[in-house]
């Protein structure tokens, strides 16, 4: 079955600094990848997602890359805020949505 | 456009009782998921509806039940809750025709459930 691995499982960096989160898949045929951020005692929410087709995305200060040869995607935040800290999720859908463990991110100020 | 609602939003119950979560989506969507979070950890599927009518288990189905009642709503059972499962209950629905394949998720606010 589909499996994700999530790194790192906690990151904390200085506000202003750059953080990026990479997540690993098994099934070669998941063609869409998410990433979800949850704040404490919220729901989580999409932030940005890519689809097989397309290498990179970005949005603002957020940006996802994707390899599917190596099948893994990665999440960057640059010049991260205080309101970054956050839980972060990426998913590999496919016939079972299967989360990532989650990356805690701090931003200290 | 309230999106996706669950009740109740706490709960405590004793070991044995039963109850059921309910969730309803107004966004016309096909799919509807539960998950549970226990503390610190990620997101694990429960159950999850395709479509109307249809039902399949997800990572840790054992000790629940859900009823696909209609397009809108889809509700999650426990008959006889134990400690173990004590968690925040997430509702999710999405516009694929099958699971989160490559379609946005919207999650409800979840449920808050202590089993004492």
């Amino acid at each position: 079955g589909e499996n994700v691995e999530q790194h790192p499982s906690t990151l904390s960096v200085q506000e202003g600094d750059s953080a990026v989160i990479k997540c690993t898949y098994s099934d070669s045929a998941s063609n869409y990848f998410p990433w979800y951020k949850q704040e404490l005692g919220k729901r989580p929410q999409l932030i940005i997602d890519i689809r097989s087709n397309v290498g990179e995305k970005k949005d603002q200060r957020i940006a996802v890359t994707l390899n599917k040869t190596a099948k893994h995607f990665s999440l960057h935040i640059t010049e991260t805020q205080p309101e970054d800290s956050a839980v972060y999720f990426c998913a590999a859908p496919l016939f079972k949505t299967i989360f990532g463990a989650g990356t805690r991110l701090f931003v200290k100020a | 456009n309230a999106g996706v609602t669950q009740t109740p939003k706490f709960q405590v119950l004793k070991t044995g009782q039963s109850m059921t979560l309910q969730c309803a989506q107004d966004m016309n969507h096909n799919s509807m998921y539960w998950y549970r979070q226990d503390p610190g950890m990620g997101l694990r599927l429960i159950y999850y509806s395709a479509s109307e009518g249809t039902t399949d288990k997800g990572e840790v189905p054992n000790g629940y039940n859900v009823s696909r009642l209609n397009k809108r709503e889809f509700s999650l059972r426990l008959e006889s809750a134990a400690p173990s499962q004590t968690s925040v209950y997430f509702c999710a629905s999405s516009s694929s025709a099958r699971s989160l394949m490559n379609t946005e998720a919207f999650f409800g606010q979840g449920t808050r459930l202590t089993v004492v």
